[in-house]
């Protein structure tokens, strides 16, 4: 069954530095999102993305976060300075078209010390 | 009132129960209804679409009201990997955000033998 994978499963990274977390979306998956569960709370919407241009963002996806499809399989999100409070699971999401089912990855834990 | 709203849980059934979990949503254009579940410090996993007239899926009905814009999910005969945690999601519902899921806080659910 195709699935959405990402790595890595944890990353650990000092506050101020940049972080990386890749996806590989359903390879005929159209569009692509980034949630982010906060421990204890409810899994938030970051940003969708569609034909290689951000299709929508939350109030939470501000000018520190940004998303690439630097080739046709990978799906990345960068943080460029982390902050304590992006300590977070990152999920990836894709989906064949918009309002359909979303399919998740496992997630990339971010632990920023 | 809360975009997505749950019962908070946890409820903690024997095995074997009929239980019964609602939600309610605050958007009327919303368009896309699901029930997902989520392990502990897992991926959310699709359990249902909800349509208007209802659907089931072996041992799990959802239902849908409009009108209310309430949903709901009952799962009879629980079984001990029936334990999670049961979030009801909602898409924004208009335009360019109709990928955009929100997630209630999510209802914990423990079957006990």
């Amino acid at each position: 069954e195709p699935e959405v994978t990402q790595t890595p499963s944890h990353q650990v990274t000092q506050m101020g530095q940049e972080v990386i977390l890749r996806c590989v979306p359903i390879s005929n998956h159209l569009y692509f999102y980034w949630y982010r569960q906060i421990l204890g709370q409810k899994v938030e919407f970051l940003v969708s993305f569609y034909n290689n241009e951000i299709s929508e963002k939350s109030e939470i996806f501000d000018d520190q976060f940004s998303v690439e499809r630097p080739d046709g399989s990978n799906f990345t999100l960068k943080i460029r300075s982390t902050k304590l409070e992006d300590s977070a699971m990152y999920f990836c999401a894709s989906s064949e078209s918009t309002g359909r089912i979303q399919y998740f990855g496992a997630g990339t834990r971010l632990s920023v010390l | 009132r809360k975009e997505v709203e749950q019962d908070p849980g946890p409820f903690n059934v024997p095995e074997g129960a009929t239980v019964a979990f609602n939600c309610t949503y605050s958007n009327s254009a919303s368009q896309s209804f699901f029930w997902y579940r989520q392990d502990c410090r897992k991926e959310p996993k699709l359990l249902m679409s909800v349509y208007s007239s209802g659907n089931e899926d072996g041992r799990f009905t959802a239902q849908l009201n409009r009108a209310s814009q309430y949903i709901s999910l009952l799962i009879r005969d629980s079984k001990l990997s029936d334990s999670a945690t049961y979030l009801c999601v909602v898409n924004r519902g208009y335009g360019g955000s109709q990928g955009n899921l929100i997630f209630g806080k999510g209802t914990k659910l423990s079957v006990k033998p």
